[in-house]
């Protein structure tokens, strides 16, 4: 069980605009503590995608977008492509675990 | 460029110590990061293990704490894992990290340990 709530799957079709959300609680994002999502690709290693709820990493398109509100964050990806099917993770850090702490994640489908 | 690589044995058997080790180049393990342990049991999500700063500050996750060691060599600017009383459980892909700020900016290729 994680501390960060994911959904399992998302898909959608070339072209189209899929959004993941993260939900945490009022010790993790509801306490203000900054969202970064990671992208994994199948075989690799995490990548940085998104840091501080809504900055990209030099690199990343502009099609991936974050934003944070209360203690929900979501990522919005546009214009899907097939390289985007991946599996997506959001972390923040937790004040009563004093550590990091991961979502779930969720695999993105490109049909 | 920075690059962290894992080492370590790729079995351990059961009840044993695990201990990875991560290399850096391109980067002074004695700059101001936290240098991270995560893992990934096969095809499951990410685990946080364990981040320390400088040699002396560490945090870990509060349900490994009671296994897990992490230090810093600093003459060979690596840092290294133990995660002691190993069960199948800890079977997964332990990836080494650097954090900048609150978020993983550079991470290893990862390293399949298996316990059996």
């Amino acid at each position: 069980q994680s501390v960060l709530t994911q959904p399992p799957s998302v898909s959608g079709a070339p072209g189209q605009r899929v959004t993941i959300s993260c939900t945490g609680s009022s010790s993790n994002i509801g306490a203000d503590y900054d969202l970064h999502w990671y992208q994994q690709l199948p075989g690799t290693a995490p990548k940085l995608l998104i840091y501080n709820n809504y900055n990209r990493p030099s690199g990343v398109p502009d099609r991936f977008s974050g934003s944070k509100s209360g203690a929900s964050a979501s990522l919005t990806i546009t214009g899907l492509q097939a390289e985007d099917e991946a599996d997506y993770y959001c972390q923040s850090y937790d004040s009563s675990l004093n550590g990091r702490v991961f979502g779930g994640g969720t695999k993105l489908t490109v049909l | 460029q920075v690059q962290l690589r894992e080492s370590g044995p790729g079995l351990v058997r059961p009840s044993g110590t695990l201990s990875l080790t991560c290399a850096v180049s391109g980067d002074s393990i004695s700059n101001s990061y936290w240098w991270n342990w995560v893992r990934q049991p096969p095809g499951k999500g990410l685990e946080w293990i364990a981040e320390i700063y400088h040699s002396e500050n560490t945090n870990y996750n509060p349900s490994l704490k009671s296994r897990v060691t992490i230090s810093v060599d600093k003459s060979k600017n690596q840092f290294s894992l133990k995660l002691r009383s190993v069960t199948a459980a800890d079977t997964a892909v332990y990836y080494c990290a650097r954090r900048s700020s609150s978020w993983l900016d550079y991470w290893g290729q990862g390293a399949l340990v298996s316990v059996s």
